[in-house]
């Protein structure tokens, strides 16, 4: 099924821990997003991707980092895991209208 | 840059009665314009979005929305809300190139009361 998938659906850090979260897209899409959505906040842009090979800072990129190497995945790694960064992750991909996976729910103890 | 204010952040209201959830937007530059429902544990679904032309926009699950540009706002309405309408909602904006990343409200959660 075309549509944006994203893996693992849950995980639990412990502080100073690394991963990696893979959004993944079927449809071709250039523009790739990543979000987190803490509660009474909103969803807030971390990082998005314009184009295989490139990326750029959303609002919070603070103690993440992504690559893009094929246009269809867009990872989001954290490389030093921190209680604040518990949260829900939310990946989007856009062509001419956006379409989100269901989100990965980490949290860091 | 733009942002979104949503101006409820609870919203209750009672089974089979008429709810408002407001949005407006700041933006220097013409936007589109969109509202997501999110239900418990789930992910983003797009109720309706505004794009062009006409201002009132009808959506899934019986919700419309009225573009106002001179009020910079989109406030959701539906003229009778179920149970399972219980849900968060957010209001999101991006610029008129489309392509460009979605910046979203603070959310407002809805709360049908039986």
């Amino acid at each position: 099924n075309a549509g944006v998938t994203q893996t693992p659906k849950f995980r639990v850090l412990k502080t100073g821990q690394s991963m990696t979260l893979l959004c993944a897209q079927d449809m071709n899409h250039e523009y790739m997003y990543w979000y987190r959505q803490d509660p009474g906040m909103g969803l807030r842009l971390i990082h998005y991707s314009v184009g295989e090979g490139t990326t750029a800072k959303g609002e919070v990129p603070d103690g993440y980092n992504v690559s893009r190497l094929k246009k269809q995945n867009f990872l989001l790694g954290l490389e030093s895991a921190a209680p604040s960064q518990t949260s829900v992750y939310f990946c989007a991909s856009f062509y001419y209208g956006y379409t989100f996976g269901s989100g990965t729910r980490l949290t860091v103890v | 840059a733009q942002s979104v204010t949503q101006l409820d952040s609870q919203v209750p209201v009672f089974e089979e009665a008429p709810v408002e959830l407001r949005c407006n937007y700041s933006s220097s530059v013409s936007v589109y314009l969109f509202w997501y429902v999110q239900y418990p544990n789930q992910g983003l679904q797009l109720l309706l979005k505004y794009l062009s032309g006409s201002t009132l926009v009808k959506g899934i699950n019986g919700f419309e929305a009225e573009f106002n540009k001179s009020q910079t706002s989109f406030h959701l309405r539906k003229p009778s809300v179920h149970i399972s309408d219980t849900a968060e909602y957010f209001c999101a904006v991006s610029l008129h190139s489309g392509n460009t990343p979605l910046v979203f409200g603070k959310g407002t959660r809805l709360s049908v009361i039986a």
